[in-house]
């Protein structure tokens, strides 16, 4: 059984026009994390979630944002998708870290394609 | 800067034939290191985590080997098949670093054809 999910599998969005992504996870894990990954690239971390606490990465821009209401959802929002928005968008979920995690996975939703036209 | 490199950038074998990846990281201090296969339009599904100690893991087909003193790994693949077709992906976690925080390598798309 699907442990991360990501809705939809593949979102067609106009230029400029708000798009929210949407992922959910049955493993209760603490973190919940955002990538961005284009074509042959490895994924690029945008931001995440550790419990309610909401940590960005340094290089994401500003139109992407994110919320997570409780333990089993967060959502990503993309405020004005651009052209080069186009990518695969992957949730992640691992347990929290400290030495009692140290060595733990990442599990991967199967992702959302966004095509921005 | 930690970084994880893998070669070779994409490779290409005839069915039932065997390969061998590579991945070459700076991560310190280290960890674990971590194979994902990603097939084309999905997310990315582990096969092997190594920790310091571990030199080899194996997971049916897919067997991985960690020098952490050369802060090598490689991936080996048996007796391929055309579902092995798809990218792979060492992730290397440096102490303390959270499981998704980790250094991603840009993959090796591999391609089996029949």
């Amino acid at each position: 059984d699907a442990m991360v999910i990501q809705n939809p599998r593949y979102q067609v969005t106009q230029f400029g026009k708000p798009v929210t992504l949407s992922c959910s996870q049955t493993l209760n894990h603490n973190v919940m994390y955002w990538y961005q990954q284009k074509s042959s690239q490895a994924p690029k971390l945008l931001f995440h979630y550790y419990d309610k606490d909401f940590n960005n990465e340094a290089d994401t821009p500003d139109n992407f944002q994110s919320r997570r209401p409780n333990t089993s959802f967060c959502f990503l929002d993309i405020r004005s998708p651009g052209l080069g928005d186009a990518a695969m968008y992957l949730c992640a979920t691992s347990r929290g870290w400290g030495r009692g995690a140290m060595n733990t996975e990442a599990f991967f939703g199967q992702g959302t394609r966004l095509t921005v036209v | 800067k930690n970084q994880v490199e893998q070669s070779p950038q994409s490779l290409i074998i005839l069915e039932g034939k065997n390969c061998t990846l590579q991945c070459n990281y700076t991560v310190s201090p280290f960890s674990n290191l971590r194979w994902y296969k990603q097939d084309t339009g999905r997310g990315p599904v582990s096969l092997t985590i190594m920790t310091f100690s571990e030199n080899t893991k194996s997971n049916g087909r897919y067997t991985a080997t960690l020098d952490a003193d050369t802060k090598q790994s490689s991936l080996h693949i048996t007796a391929s098949q055309l579902s092995d077709s798809a990218s792979y992906i060492c992730v290397v976690s440096g102490e303390y670093t959270n499981a998704g925080k980790s250094t991603f390598g840009d993959g090796t798309t591999l391609t089996v054809k029949p």
